[in-house]
């Protein structure tokens, strides 16, 4: 089993509408978590870290469920520039060592 | 502006050569971060290290050698060895310690033909 699993996708929306998707992690001990953003051809970049409580930045809502081990994002009024690959990261502390998810595809048509 | 950096973006090399890949930071972070990035898939951890002159293999580091003499600096190689080095490489780096996220480099494509 894959330490960190999501959706490949692709989620195909059209623009102003809301895709939720989530990430499942194996590693009860994880403790930090976050949503990567990366374009076609790019470096992965920070979306947002998730926070415990769940956290929202403009558009976008990250969730933790630590019962069921899976994280959520979810973007509303999507934009054509919301495109891309949102990769999910988990951190053990332990051994700071990272995992990734391979990837969830969006892709907003107009 | 503090960074990390990754060279070249572009790297051509003939099958049964090694390669070393260039990976430095200005960020004063402890931990860096290897990881190779194939079409369609997620990124895949070779090699990681939490300080100087430490380091421990990721999932895929057969085939790949680094080495942390400095902390900001942390080469990989790609030995003849990896039989498919064909890939998008990612260096990062964190702070090493409480909740921080990665900052990537930019890159380096490697084909071997």
């Amino acid at each position: 089993r894959k330490e960190v699993e999501q959706d490949p996708g692709p989620f195909n929306v059209p623009e102003g509408a809301t895709v939720a998707f989530n990430c499942t992690y194996s590693n009860s001990a994880s403790q930090s978590f976050f949503w990567y953003r990366q374009d076609c051809r790019k470096e992965p970049k920070l979306l947002m870290s998730v926070y415990s409580s769940g956290n929202e930045d403009g558009r976008f809502t990250a969730q933790l469920n630590r019962a069921s081990q899976y994280i959520s994002l979810l973007i509303r009024d999507s934009k054509l520039s919301d495109s891309a690959t949102y990769l999910c990261v988990v951190l053990d502390l332990n051994d700071y060592k990272l995992s990734f998810g391979a990837g969830t595809t969006v892709t907003v048509r107009a | 502006d503090g960074g990390i950096t990754q060279s070249p973006k572009y790297l051509f090399r003939k099958e049964g050569q090694n390669v070393t890949l260039s990976c430095e930071q200005n960020l004063n972070h402890d931990a860096m971060y290897w990881y190779r990035q194939d079409p369609g898939q997620g990124l895949r951890l070779i090699y990681y290290s939490q300080i100087v002159n430490d380091f421990q293999k990721g999932d895929i580091a057969e085939g790949y050698s680094v080495s942390r003499e400095k902390k900001e600096s942390f080469p990989l190689t790609v030995t003849s060895a990896q039989k498919n080095p064909t890939a998008f490489y990612l260096c990062a780096s964190t702070p090493g310690q409480g909740y921080s996220p990665l900052h990537f480099g930019n890159g380096t494509r490697l084909t071997v033909t």
